[in-house]
């Protein structure tokens, strides 16, 4: 099974400032016959379900703001939230759609400074 | 409108069986993964697993093979999460989640959740 792992589990940031969250796969994510990564980010506030912001690792999804980014190849990547608004307090997840389990990290948890 | 509408919240007792539903609209219902995940009280994702209701592929995560089914009936455009036996620890909100052909078991699109207790 490919684990998932997040850092950090919670992070503080100001309001209009940049919020970087790292998800790292034990394996790589990166099939090689269609040179995509299978890696999502997820975002989930309270009382909600998830919504999908990125996948591919760097594909936005529609309609979510251009301040949300996703990066990196193989086993390492990176959320970035370039501007943090109020609506952007929730917790965000990464997901490998690689392989079975296709499991989550364990959740990284965005709050206002 | 492409959605997904779950099922209403369940009361259970252990032992009991139960079934709770997905019903997708406004996509080709036959076309898409549908995908299950668990999530706890207070805790994160858990993926469970997915079906292709074309022709009722099923995926299963090694921590939920055989205790829980998955299903499909294309005539009404609905996915199903099965157990027979529930027991205290499936108490949890059970989410369903679309996503196209060649990402199985990401999740494009969510339903509400199902919001599931099992107590005695």
């Amino acid at each position: 099974d490919i684990v998932m792992t997040q850092s950090p589990d919670s992070l503080a940031v100001s309001l209009g400032e940049r919020a970087t969250i790292n998800c790292k796969s034990s394996q790589s994510v990166l099939y090689s016959s269609n040179n995509k990564n299978y890696l999502a980010w997820y975002q989930q506030k309270p009382g909600q379900p998830p919504k999908l912001l990125i996948y591919w690792a760097s594909t936005r999804e529609s309609g979510v703001p251009d301040r949300f980014s996703g990066s990196g190849s193989g086993t390492d990547f990176t959320l970035t939230i370039s501007s943090l608004q109020a609506e952007d307090v929730a917790v965000y997840y990464c997901q490998q759609y690689y392989s079975t389990p296709k499991d989550f990290g364990p959740g990284t948890r965005v709050d206002i400074k | 409108e492409v959605q997904l509408v779950q099922s209403g919240a369940e009361v259970k007792k252990p032992g009991e069986s139960l079934k709770i539903s997905c019903k997708g609209s406004g996509y080709s219902f036959t076309n898409y993964w549908i995908g299950w995940v668990r999530q706890m009280p207070g805790k994160g994702l858990e993926w469970m697993g997915v079906i292709y209701p074309d022709d009722s592929r099923t995926t299963y995560s090694p921590s939920f093979q055989g205790q829980v089914t998955f299903s499909a009936d294309k005539s009404v455009s609905t996915a199903y999460l099965q157990w027979s036996t529930l027991k205290s620890s499936d108490t949890a909100m059970y989410y369903c989640a679309i996503s196209e052909k060649e990402a199985a078991g990401r999740g494009d699109l969510w339903g509400q959740g199902t919001l599931v207790t099992v107590s005695s």
